[in-house]
């Protein structure tokens, strides 16, 4: 069964520092969708992607996120200076078409700002 | 806004039926989706309903209605690895090609023996 892979599984980084989580969609889908969950907390929509641009974001999709699909296959994440609240498991998922249940989720990336 | 409740917990024993009840209100509606979580994996699809009524797939099934705003995933011969979070997502079509979920805060359900 085809899935969404998310590098690295988990990230350590200083206050301050820039991350890149990774995800890699699943091929033929053409909707890509980062969403965070803070420990015990629910999970929140981040950004939606699609033909190359941003297609929704929530407020907390602020000037310190943005996205990028570099290539044909990568879809990734950057916060430019982390927090101590950016700490938070992060998911990428993606989706054919709008509307579908085929929404598929990622395994997630766990980050880790001290 | 979107404003979506369950519980936050349920205990049920091995063998039982569960009834996980979700509630919404939202500006737009389009499907709502039921998800199980392990403790520090990814959400993994159950059920999706975007009509009335009830679905059903194998032990689990959950059923809507549109008018009430309420949602339940029903979940029978339970197991003990059935023991994870439930996370009741509405898709909001409030806006043009809106495809992003909002989901509830999860029901952490514990299977006894």
């Amino acid at each position: 069964e085809p899935e969404v892979t998310q590098t690295p599984s988990h990230q350590v980084t200083q206050m301050g520092q820039e991350v890149i989580l990774r995800c890699v969609p699943i091929s033929n889908h053409l909707y890509f969708y980062w969403y965070r969950q803070i420990l015990g907390q629910k999970v929140e929509f981040l950004v939606s992607f699609y033909n190359n641009e941003i297609s929704e974001k929530s407020e907390i999709f602020d000037d310190q996120f943005s996205v990028e699909r570099p290539d044909g296959s990568n879809f990734t994440l950057k916060i430019r200076s982390t927090k101590l609240e950016d700490s938070a498991m992060y998911f990428c998922a993606s989706s054919p078409d709008l509307g579908g249940i085929g929404y598929t989720f990622g395994s997630g990336t766990r980050l880790t700002v001290v | 806004g979107q404003n979506i409740d369950q519980p936050t917990e349920m205990t049920a024993t091995e063998g039982a039926i569960v009834q996980i009840n979700c509630t919404y209100q939202t500006s737009g509606f389009n499907g709502l989706f039921w998800y199980q979580q392990h403790a520090g994996e990814a959400p993994t699809f159950l059920s999706y309903n975007v009509l009335d009524g009830l679905e059903e797939k194998g032990r689990f099934s959950s059923f809507l209605s549109r008018s009430k705003g309420y949602s339940y995933l029903l979940l029978k011969e339970l197991q003990m690895k059935d023991s994870a979070s439930y996370l009741c997502a509405v898709r909001d079509s409030d806006e043009a090609g809106a495809n992003n979920l909002f989901f509830g805060t999860g029901t952490r359900l514990t299977v006894i023996p």
